[in-house]
Formats: structure tokens, C-alpha cells, sequence
């Protein structure tokens, strides 16, 4: 099993609508979690950060946390052409320096 | 804030050759930075861990005297591929993480390297 599991992909979405990106993971010592977006041919780009339990938004963005289920989600709303990327879902656990990455997913939203 | 910058953006060497890629930390301070690299349509792979003032943490399966990182101050980390080979060609992307401690700690990427031996 993967530390970090991410569904690859595509998903195509149209715009104007919601996208929901799911990660799940696997160690239970997992304190932080981050949303990164990479353009193709460019270096990753922090989205989101969560720590807690719950929701958290930014902007058209919200992040879920369900730490239960061992689950981080990404909601993208009022998806625009300009949000087709790779999303990254990325896990650290507390005292560690490294991220845990998933293979991300490829996202493409259609005009 | 918390702008990584890396230089330089793109090169081309021939095979034999060492490339040394830079990367600072412009806004903020870096205890900790961290070198990937990702080749095409495949995810980041990890190279190595950087700490200012100490060797770096290699990950496994990575050449530590092939891929050489200094980190001589909480701004700047280098990467040096020495003997540059074709199969070296990839994309190299450093992060870096604020001195600020916690598990709230972030890393910040730099634009990347793009690196073609011939």
C-alpha cells in the first residue's frame, strides 16, 4: 500500500462546476497535510495547507481533513480552464522534514 | 513572501561534464531544503535533505557522490551532478522549508532546473 494515494486520473469537469480531488493515506502519525498544483512543465505550487480535522477554505478552494478516515480532500469551485493541472497531495508527519507525495491527479476542465 | 528562486532555469552539457544548480531562499530562511527530481509524466522523487551546516540526508537509491549538496548558509543550497550522463537529463526542482519549526512546516518550490545532457 502506498503512503499516499491519489487517484491518477484524468478527471474532466466542466466549467463552471465543482472539482473534488481525493488523497488518501496511510500512516496515522500524519500531522500535516498540503495541496500543491503543478502546471505541465513547471515546478509544483502550495495551494493549501490543513492540520486540523474539518474544513478549510480559500477562495474558490476548500480542503477537507478527516483524520479518522485518513482522507484529505481538495474542492475546487466554479472550476475555470485555467485550474487544469496536476494537483499533489502531500503528507508530513510531525517531527519529520520530508513530504510524502502521491502520484497526483491529472485535472482538465473543459470550457 | 516565500519566494525560492533556482539557477539557472535551463542547461544543456555534454556527457562528462558537472552542472551545478543553485538555490535560495529569497524572502525567508531555510534550515531545511530539499532536493527532487521528476522526470517526464512521472511524480517528484526525492533526492535528498538538506540542512544548513550538515551533510545531507540522501535518499535511497541516490548517489551521494554523484549528486553533491552543499548548504553553506539558511539561503542558498547547491546541487552539483558531476559526470554528467544522458540518464542524468531530468527535471530538478528544490524546496525549501522556513527556520520557523512545527508541524506546521511548509515547503516552498523553486521553478525548476531543467537539465539536458547530450
Amino acid at each position: 500500500q502506498k503512503e499516499v494515494e491519489q487517484n491518477s486520473g484524468p478527471l474532466s469537469v466542466p466549467e463552471g462546476a465543482i472539482a473534488s480531488l481525493n488523497c488518501t493515506y496511510s500512516d496515522r502519525g500524519s500531522q500535516s497535510f498540503f495541496w500543491y498544483r503543478q502546471y505541465s512543465g513547471k515546478s509544483p505550487e502550495l495551494i493549501m495547507s490543513i492540520y486540523s480535522n474539518g474544513d478549510k477554505e480559500d477562495g474558490r478552494f476548500t480542503a477537507q481533513l478527516n483524520k479518522a478516515s485518513q482522507y484529505v480532500s481538495l474542492l475546487i469551485r466554479d472550476s475555470q480552464p485555467s485550474d487544469s493541472a496536476t494537483y499533489l497531495c502531500a503528507v508530513n508527519r510531525q517531527g519529520a522534514q520530508k513530504l510524502v507525495f502521491g502520484q497526483g491527479t491529472r485535472l482538465t476542465i473543459n470550457p | 513572501g516565500a519566494v525560492v528562486s533556482q539557477h539557472p532555469s535551463r542547461v544543456i552539457c555534454k556527457s562528462g561534464t558537472s552542472v551545478k544548480i543553485e538555490c535560495r531562499s529569497l524572502d525567508f530562511q531555510a534550515t531545511t531544503m530539499f532536493w527532487y527530481r521528476q522526470f517526464p509524466k512521472q511524480s517528484l522523487m526525492l533526492m535528498a535533505t538538506s540542512n544548513e551546516g550538515s551533510k545531507a540526508t540522501y535518499e535511497q537509491g541516490v548517489e551521494k557522490d554523484k549528486f553533491l549538496i552543499n548548504h553553506a548558509s539558511l539561503t542558498l543550497s547547491t546541487l552539483t551532478v558531476t559526470s554528467a550522463h544522458p540518464e542524468d537529463s531530468s527535471f530538478y526542482i528544490c524546496s525549501a522549508s522556513p527556520t520557523i519549526r512545527g508541524p506546521t512546516d511548509t515547503q516552498y518550490f523553486g521553478p525548476g532546473t531543467r537539465l539536458t545532457v547530450l
